[in-house]
């Protein structure tokens, strides 16, 4: 059964900064993964997708990259800015299944 | 092109009522899915369904839970008999095709029960 865990937690840092989430899989046999943003009471909003055959794509400030052989990924964000503060998932969908499995996400702060 | 449409957006029932959320997948989509998030947790895959079809109910709860993708209309996630515990956001998910595309989320739909 694929576990996805993310991390830190939770994030505080001052406006400006570079920062890195970090997000790993038990089985590292992923298909597709999927970074998502989700702001309070509201729905995921999809930043990033990587498909099967890539390494890492990029938008904007955001650069998320997969490493196949060690089931892990990393979400990049350059020159963090307030409107980043929002909470990031990561999600794996499977070679053999249909679902995308949540990790239980990053909340982040940036502070001005 | 519209996103992901669920409606509604908050839905309060009391226990032992019946509570219907439906989701409109975005145009030239046919692949749906549910996610259940329960307060302070992450989501956790429900159901994926084709027009007419389930292809894997393997998240749903075995009682009271049963969704359904007819051939014209919405998807319908159907809770039976509500208990505090269903008090989650509900979301739905639709792609172009299974294990190959994106995934686009709705706003979900926020149960509440009393």
């Amino acid at each position: 059964k694929q576990e996805v865990t993310q991390i830190p937690a939770a994030l505080s840092v001052p406006e400006g900064e570079n920062l890195v989430l970090n997000c790993s899989f038990t089985d590292s046999a992923i298909y597709n993964l999927q970074w998502f943003r989700q702001d309070p009471g509201k729905g995921l909003t999809s930043l990033l997708l990587i498909q099967s055959s890539q390494r890492e794509q990029t938008s904007g400030r955001l650069n998320a990259s997969l490493d196949k052989s060690s089931g892990r990924s990393t979400l990049y964000i350059a020159a963090s800015q307030p409107g980043d503060s929002a909470t990031y998932l990561c999600a794996g969908q499977e070679t053999s299944g249909s679902r995308l499995t949540f990790g239980e996400g990053t909340q982040l702060t940036v502070n001005p | 092109n519209a996103g992901v449409m669920q409606n509604p957006r908050h839905l309060v029932r009391r226990r032992g009522q019946e509570a219907r959320l439906r989701c409109s997948p975005m145009k030239g989509h046919s692949h749906v899915y549910w996610y259940r998030q329960l307060p302070e947790e992450g989501l956790k895959f429900m159901v994926y369904l084709q027009k007419e079809n389930i292809i894997d109910e393997s998240g749903m709860p075995k009682e009271r839970f049963s969704a359904e993708f007819p051939k014209e209309g919405p998807s319908i996630l159907r809770i039976q008999q509500v208990v505090r515990g269903d008090s989650a956001a509900y979301f739905c998910a639709s792609s172009v095709r299974f294990n190959t595309g994106e995934l686009f989320f709705g706003e979900g739909s926020r149960l509440t029960v009393l």
